[in-house]
């Protein structure tokens, strides 16, 4: 079955400290990652995305993500965090059970970033 | 800069109405998607769209319909509300591709079943 796993519900760093949020996988095929970010009282932002090509990839307010096919892994990070990036973040992969458009998301992980 | 609107951002509503709500994109893109997001199990598909009058059932159809009748414009509908449809509604849209395009998300809706 395809399957996205955040295994920790919450990560806690002290601003300017790098983060890592955690990200695994189980899908057939070749998959397309993605992060999405939720402020507070708004909807979900896209951030980042791997689809084929380096496995490091860049997206926006300084984060980026490694995707690692061996351990089946796409982790978020950010070298130097912020108040500000404290939010929900989910992974999403791509359903390649179907042929639409579907990704499926995982449960989310909630950053707290303390001054 | 694409714009998803969704027609509210809360809703009350009682036991057994039947409940619409809308969703609008304004950068022509062919999917459109509806998901539900509880704490704990992230966001779930309800249904999605990939063309006008198209649709196809999501994860967690059960107790909802939805309509497309215009591009722009994707709705979901609640036949006969209940408690356990309260949760927060968001709506999302993307260029048609095999998944490899972000999906663009509205504000969200919170609805609460009395």
């Amino acid at each position: 079955a395809q399957s996205v796993a955040q295994p920790e519900d919450q990560v806690n760093v002290a601003e300017g400290n790098p983060l890592t949020v955690k990200c695994t996988y189980s899908v057939s095929g070749n998959p397309y990652l993605f992060w999405y970010v939720q402020y507070p009282n708004r909807g979900l932002q896209f951030l980042l995305k791997y689809i084929t090509g380096d496995n490091l990839v860049k997206g926006s307010y300084g984060f980026e993500a490694e995707f690692n096919k061996s351990q089946t892994s796409f982790h978020l990070k950010k070298p130097s965090a912020l108040v500000s990036d404290s939010a929900l973040y989910f992974c999403a992969v791509r359903d390649t059970s179907s042929s639409a458009s579907k990704i499926i998301f995982g449960s989310g992980t909630r950053l707290s970033i303390r001054p | 800069d694409v714009k998803v609107t969704q027609s509210s951002r809360y809703l009350v509503k009682r036991t057994g109405e039947k409940v619409f709500l809308e969703c609008v994109q304004d950068m022509d893109h062919e999917n459109m998607f509806w998901y539900r997001q509880d704490p704990g199990l992230g966001l779930r598909l309800i249904y999605f769209s990939y063309d006008v009058k198209m649709k196809e059932k999501g994860d967690i159809p059960e107790g909802y319909s939805v309509s497309r009748e215009k591009k722009e414009r994707f709705s979901l509908i609640l036949e006969s509300a209940s408690t356990n449809q309260t949760s927060m509604y968001l709506c999302a849209s993307s260029l048609y591709g095999g998944a490899s395009y972000e999906q663009y998300f509205g504000p969200g809706t919170r609805l609460t079943v009395t």
